[in-house]
């Protein structure tokens, strides 16, 4: 299995600021990675595929960036409905996800 | 727009058998692949399998190989999970995901089932 890692685990944040979160693959996956939004009691939504695609009707913060073994999403201008836990994904072998950030206010 | 529908919550005991569904909401439900994802609690995301409905074609994760039995029936749009002794590590959410193929992210989700499995 292709290992993924993410972090921090847990990021302290405001409304208003910038964040970064940052997945890191145990092998090359050129840019197939996928990032995911995921509120307490509701299943995950997708936000950004192929490292740096945003997905039709996701707002223009969030943003990707990275290929092979190193990626990044930054939401811009955190909002309240941000607040919520994130996985990275690949899916360039049988997906694997990294083990998630959560997204709090400080 | 694909809407998938999962099945309701399941309490079962340790060895009992279980089959939860998931139905998709259009014809064109053959033309893409259903994975199921397990999410035990307050844990992350994990890969079980998928399969292509319209000739349940199915891999799986080496990780869930031998765990439990993906299945689909094309004539009414639904996939199926299934477990012919369940054990209390099953306990999770189940979620089926509709992806473009097998290594592939997934485009929509189910609003997840709860497994419980206790004595």
């Amino acid at each position: 299995d292709i290992q993924m890692t993410q972090s921090p685990s847990t990021l302290s944040a405001s409304v208003g600021d910038t964040v970064t979160i940052t997945c890191r693959a145990s092998q090359g996956i050129s840019s197939w990675l996928a990032w995911y939004q995921q509120k307490p009691g509701k299943g995950p939504k997708l936000l950004i595929y192929k490292a740096s695609s945003l997905e039709s009707g996701v707002p223009s913060r969030f943003s990707g960036s990275g290929s092979g073994t190193e990626f990044t999403l930054t939401i811009s201008s955190l909002q309240p409905d941000d607040f919520a836990t994130y996985f990275c994904q690949q899916y360039n072998a049988y997906p694997t996800f990294g083990q998630g950030t959560k997204v709090e206010f400080k | 727009e694909v809407h998938l529908v999962q099945s309701g919550a399941e309490v079962k005991k340790p060895g009992e058998s279980l089959k939860i569904s998931c139905k998709g909401s259009e014809n064109s439900f053959t033309n893409y692949w259903i994975a199921w994802v397990r999410q035990m609690p307050g844990k992350g995301l994990e890969w079980m399998g998928i399969i292509y409905p319209d000739d349940s074609d199915t891999r799986y994760s080496p990780s869930f190989q031998g765990q439990a039995t993906i299945s689909a029936d094309k004539s009414i749009t639904t996939a199926y999970l299934q477990w012919s002794s369940l054990k209390a590590s099953d306990t999770a959410i189940y979620y089926c995901v509709r992806q473009g193929g097998i290594y592939s992210y997934g485009y929509q989700w189910g609003q997840g089932t709860l497994v419980t499995v206790s004595s």
